[in-house]
């Protein structure tokens, strides 16, 4: 079983600073880690997903991640964002064996980007 | 061409009645999910389908029945509805056989039981 913990419900920024939204994970078997962003009455959307390989990720929108298997991490990450980045973030966590479709999703955190 | 597909967007209903949402995808998946969020934005699956069996079900009341008449449709039925039923369902599907693959979601259904 997996477990994914999101450390910040809210973060508020301002436009063009820099964001880091923090997902932590816990798994006893090796996982594939997702990013999802949910807009406003929308669904979710793949933002990126780490499978192997290269442990920073780039994704859409100009965002990236970073897997430390170490501290068992996936941290997003964009240098400067957007008024239109404010939404829901969700990290999400599958094990290697199972579909990826059926994951675990994190609490959420909702970033607001202030002008 | 819309990927995964659900009707209604939004649904409103008295308890104890019994409604039903619609889910299409046209992505060629062969599995399809139904995942719950509710009003803090937690989302939590309930069910999943792979090649239209069920091969996920989590701990969901039995008044929710998914079904599932081809790899391309998921649709849920809900019966006697519960104020506590109220959420958004959103529905998913992704290619089963790929690792790693990510599930592709629906708009959502907003149900709201009164």
């Amino acid at each position: 079983a997996q477990s994914v913990t999101q450390l910040d419900s809210q973060v508020p920024v301002f436009e063009e600073a820099p964001v880091e939204l923090r997902c932590n994970y816990s798994s006893s078997v090796s996982v594939y880690l997702f990013w999802y962003v949910q807009y406003p009455n929308q669904g979710l959307q793949l933002l990126l997903k780490y499978l192997s390989g290269s442990t920073l990720v780039k994704g859409i929108n100009g965002f990236e991640a970073e897997f430390n298997k170490s501290q068992t991490s996936f941290h997003l990450r964009k240098p400067s964002v957007h008024i239109s980045d404010t939404a829901e973030y969700f990290c999400a966590v599958s094990d290697r064996y199972t579909n990826a479709g059926k994951s675990t999703f994190g609490d959420g955190t909702t970033l607001t980007v202030k002008p | 061409d819309t990927a995964v597909s659900q009707t209604p967007k939004y649904l409103v209903t008295q308890m104890g009645n019994d409604k039903s949402i619609k889910c299409e995808q046209n992505l060629g998946h062969d599995t399809m999910y139904w995942y719950k969020q509710d009003s803090k934005k937690f989302l939590k699956i309930m069910f999943s389908y792979n090649n239209k069996e069920l091969i996920i079900n989590e701990t969901v009341p039995n008044r929710f029945s998914p079904k599932s008449p081809d790899k391309a449709h998921l649709n849920l039925h809900i019966n006697s509805l519960e104020l506590g039923d109220s959420a958004v369902y959103f529905c998913a599907s992704s290619q089963g056989t790929g690792r790693g693959t990510e599930a592709f979601f629906g708009q959502g259904t907003r149900l709201t039981v009164v």
